[in-house]
């Protein structure tokens, strides 16, 4: 499958704590993206990190990639009850140029 | 920066009509995406246009699903007839360029076929 597959489906936190998304994929990437979703919006576009790189920093959100074990996280640090989403993740995969997303982790911060 | 335009927001049809959706996208973005999002799932690529030219449409339903992209900017996707397993949110996507670089997503037209 060329999509990612993201883990756990659902997470339930409390505000302050930190959350992690891992993502799986199964053919090569050029890069791989994280999108946010709120209920009823539209996906916003997180963070980008390309194959080459093995982290990534955007405020209180960390991205790893190892392209050895085709794997993907997503860290958010100090979580916030508006952290309250579904998370993505897109691998576009080289060739094709396809962005094909997961069915995303559903994130509850409790405040 | 304008964001990706698209109308309506929300379309109730019967099973067997038709519907239209539009999608303008942020000026100079050479790909735009059409792609269906069914409750509780990830978004589905539907089509890629670079400029006007379709780049991927193995995923769109093309007896009932059309969709164009004049003059390399404004886009319709078309369902002609709809089905109820059409229900769902339709997003149009667009980016500078292929390769996944970031896009911006419009904010959707929810779609209830009954």
């Amino acid at each position: 499958s060329q999509q990612g597959e993201e883990d756990p489906q659902a997470l339930s936190i409390q505000e302050g704590e930190n959350a992690t998304m891992n993502c799986s994929y199964k053919t090569s990437i050029n890069n791989l993206q994280w999108y946010r979703q709120n209920s009823g919006r539209g996906l916003v576009h997180l963070i980008l990190i390309r194959s080459n790189e093995r982290e990534k920093h955007s405020g209180r959100l960390r991205v790893t990639l190892d392209t050895s074990k085709k794997s993907s996280s997503l860290l958010i640090t100090a979580s916030r009850a508006a952290d309250t989403a579904s998370y993505f993740c897109a691998p576009t995969h080289t060739g094709g140029f396809k962005t094909i997303f997961g069915a995303g982790t559903r994130l509850f911060v409790k405040a | 920066e304008a964001g990706v335009a698209q109308s309506p927001r929300y379309k109730i049809i019967e099973k067997r009509q038709s519907v239209a959706f539009w999608c303008n996208p942020i000026s100079g973005h050479a790909t735009l995406y059409w792609y269906q999002q069914i409750l509780g799932q990830g978004p589905k690529l539907l089509i890629q246009f670079q400029n006007n030219g379709v780049v991927d449409d193995s995923q769109l339903p093309k007896d009932r699903f059309s969709a164009e992209r004049l003059k390399g900017v404004d886009s319709t996707l078309k369902i002609q007839p709809a089905k109820l397993e059409d229900s769902a949110v339709y997003l149009c996507a667009s980016s500078p360029r292929q390769g996944g670089y970031g896009y911006t997503f419009g904010s959707g037209t929810r779609l209830t076929v009954v």
